[in-house]
């Protein structure tokens, strides 16, 4: 069943302008980590956080994790037109349970 | 870095048929791959959970029968879409998490399938 849900669903910016997106879950997690995907083609992992972590970063990546709420935050800064992709948050339960849930998505379009 | 390679890219077929997926390690062994189906505009969900020498795990509502998977080898996992029909067209994704590593480490994905079914 589908855990994560992320909003915004869509987000369209202006290259130079920052970008960011959440992610909300359900269920305790072992770590958090967000991919991207470029249409048509599969994910690439972007930046991994780990329960005990609050903020990571990662290049122009910033990813905050409040486990209180059961929320995520990805912060693109200073986008570019190649930012231009879905970003998915995916969970990881841990506990054996080896595959991730990932979130609906958000589609970030950054106009040049 | 770890690489997944899956191949066909893209499959076109007849509905009746039954198509084959390929899912390879190629710098790693993977005694476990996952098997993601993916609608347009949509998350991924996961299917099944393939486990080497022995059965894939299925999730609730996936048919085994009708999505059979092999992982005869520790880099080579492959799913059978058997006698297809048109609501299986859908982008398949497979993914590896490099063998050695705790469960904290990411996933590494394939290119995906993109499957048509006339």
């Amino acid at each position: 069943s589908q855990q994560g849900e992320e909003d915004p669903q869509a987000l369209s910016i202006q290259e130079g302008e920052n970008a960011t997106m959440n992610c909300s879950y359900k269920t305790s997690i072992n770590n958090l980590q967000w991919y991207r995907q470029n249409s048509g083609r599969g994910l690439v992992h972007l930046i991994l956080i780990r329960s005990n972590e609050r903020e990571k970063h990662s290049g122009r990546l910033r990813v905050t994790l409040d486990t209180s709420k059961k929320s995520s935050s990805l912060l693109i800064t200073a986008s570019r037109a190649a930012d231009t992709a879905s970003y998915f948050c995916a969970t990881d339960a841990g506990a054996g349970r080896r595959a991730l849930t990932f979130g609906s998505g958000t589609r970030l379009q950054v106009q040049p | 870095g770890a690489v997944v390679s899956q191949h066909p890219s893209r499959v076109i077929c007849k509905s009746g048929t039954s198509v084959k997926i390929e899912c390879r390690s190629l710098d790693f062994q993977a005694t476990t791959m996952f098997w993601y189906r993916q609608f347009p505009k949509q998350s991924l969900m996961l299917m099944a959970t393939s486990n080497e020498g022995s059965k894939a795990t299925y999730e609730q509502g996936v048919e085994k029968d009708k999505f059979l998977i092999n992982h005869a080898s520790l880099t080579l996992s492959t799913l059978t879409v058997t006698s297809a029909h048109p609501e299986d067209s859908s982008f398949y994704i497979c993914s590896a998490r490099s063998e050695g590593l705790t469960n904290r480490s990411p996933l590494h994905f394939g290119n995906g399938t993109r499957l048509t079914v006339t």
